[in-house]
């Protein structure tokens, strides 16, 4: 069956290190997206990207970064983590903008 | 104003309940909407996609629109144990969705008690 994948899982590491979180989706979608997951502020959309080459800024992209080499894989890179970034981080991925989005099982990152 | 809201909860029911899940939301400019399920450490799984006015069935769930008022509703009908979850909705940025991005409720967490 075709799915979407996150690793790792889990993540704990120091504030000002360079983190990358993979998003992987076997069906062929064109539009993929981030989104993090804080309590009182629900999904929030970082990154998103509609094809190869393609990225974009969402509404909380600041300290973040996308690249889009293939279909399927979209990840995300915090160039030098800080604390307010402990969060938990979801993948999407949907086959076209008017089709509902399939999401991963998260990531969730600490920063200590 | 956030743009689409929900009562976070949470809310406990017995078993067998009828459960009513509300979303309100301030620009009525958009098309669909929709309901995604979010168990503990789990990503969202979408449950209902639903289209203008109206309403729309599916088992025991049920999704009502209504655009005059700008309210959402999901409906769970003989609730269980299992319906225990935190309940998403969300609807697109764009009246004609061409955009692809949502906007997302907080989401309500429920609890169905044996």
């Amino acid at each position: 069956d075709a799915e979407i994948t996150q690793s790792p899982r889990h993540k704990i590491t120091e504030t000002g290190r360079q983190v990358t979180l993979a998003c992987h989706q076997t069906w062929n979608h064109n539009n993929m997206f981030w989104y993090r997951q804080d309590l009182g502020h629900g999904l929030r959309l970082i990154h998103y990207s509609y094809g190869v080459q393609d990225t974009n800024k969402g509404e909380v992209s600041d300290g973040y970064s996308v690249s889009r080499s293939n279909t399927e894989d979209l990840p995300l890179t915090l160039e030098s983590a800080a604390s307010s970034q402990t969060s938990v981080y979801f993948c999407a991925s949907s086959e076209s903008s008017n089709q509902p989005q399939h999401f991963g099982d998260g990531t969730r990152l600490s920063i200590l | 104003q956030k743009e689409v809201e929900q009562d976070p909860g949470p809310l406990s029911v017995p078993e067998g309940a009828i459960v009513s899940l509300n979303c309100t939301y301030s620009n009525s400019a958009f098309q669909y909407f929709m309901w995604y399920r979010q168990y503990s450490r789990k990503g969202p799984e979408l449950l209902m996609y639903t289209y203008s006015s109206g309403n729309k069935e599916d088992g025991r769930f049920t999704a009502q629109v209504d655009k005059s008022s700008k309210y959402i509703s999901l409906f769970i009908r003989d609730s269980q144990p299992s319906d225990s979850a935190t309940y998403l909705c969300a609807r697109p940025t764009h009246g004609s969705g061409n955009t692809g991005k949502l906007i997302f409720g907080q989401g309500t967490t429920l609890q169905v008690k044996p």
